[in-house]
């Protein structure tokens, strides 16, 4: 069975500090795709990025950063200057062959 | 470029009754896909449609059920309400296949916010 733990319910920073939301994830499968996606108070999930199971590169988008790794199965996600327009609900996912799997979703708030 | 449209925004039902939830997707978007969201559970996948067909089908029961139409446009139906069927209920549009397995960028709708009563 695959699973997507993000063991941090809720997070607050103040604006400038750097956060990292954690992601770890659970499946058998060799094939496989990770995302983040950002849910504002207006609800609707804004993807961020995606990651297959092969590419192991970090990446870095302005003040937002990923750093996969196969072998602890994480997929952390760094905010770098948080700034107050961060403020949402941060989920992981996982994707394979049949099945999605949502983490349970971080809540960011950043205080000006 | 419109978004993914779903209507209504907001409803209120009663036990026992039954909702219809539309979803327009993004133009040229042959792909939706509804989850439902709420706090206990999180965000579950229901079903996802591609050429009006039902491609996957999330672990629900058959209360839930859905369709789309030759436009693309998706509905999804819960008969006989109950009051865990509370929920935001998500619809996510993408050009190949949405939902499960697919690789592609899901476009979300803000959702459909399911009050029973």
């Amino acid at each position: 069975a695959q699973k997507v733990t993000q063991a941090q319910t809720e997070i607050s920073v103040v604006e400038k500090e750097d956060v990292t939301l954690d992601c770890v994830y659970e499946t058998r499968d060799t094939t496989y795709y990770l995302f983040w996606y950002k849910q504002p108070p207006s609800g609707e999930l804004v993807f961020l990025i995606r990651r297959n199971s092969f590419d192991e590169q970090n990446e870095i988008s302005g003040r937002y950063s990923w750093n996969f790794q196969k072998s602890t199965s994480s997929f952390n996600f760094t905010i770098t200057a948080s700034q107050v327009v961060d403020s949402a609900v941060y989920f992981c996912a996982l994707s394979r062959l049949d099945d999605m799997r949502f983490g349970a979703g971080t809540r960011l708030t950043v205080k000006p | 470029k419109a978004g993914v449209t779903q209507t209504p925004r907001y409803l209120i039902k009663t036990r026992g009754q039954q909702v219809t939830l539309s979803c327009s997707p993004i133009s040229g978007h042959r792909s939706v896909s509804w989850y439902q969201q709420t706090p206990g559970q999180g965000l579950q996948f229901l079903f996802e449609y591609f050429s009006e067909t039902q491609r996957n089908k999330g672990n629900f029961p058959g209360r839930f059920s859905g369709r789309q139409f030759s436009n693309s446009r998706s509905e999804m139906n819960v008969s006989t309400l109950e009051l865990g069927d509370s929920a935001l209920y998500l619809c996510a549009s993408s050009m190949d296949r949405a939902g499960p397995g697919d690789t592609g960028e899901l476009f979300f709708g803000e959702g459909s916010r399911l009050t029973v009563l």
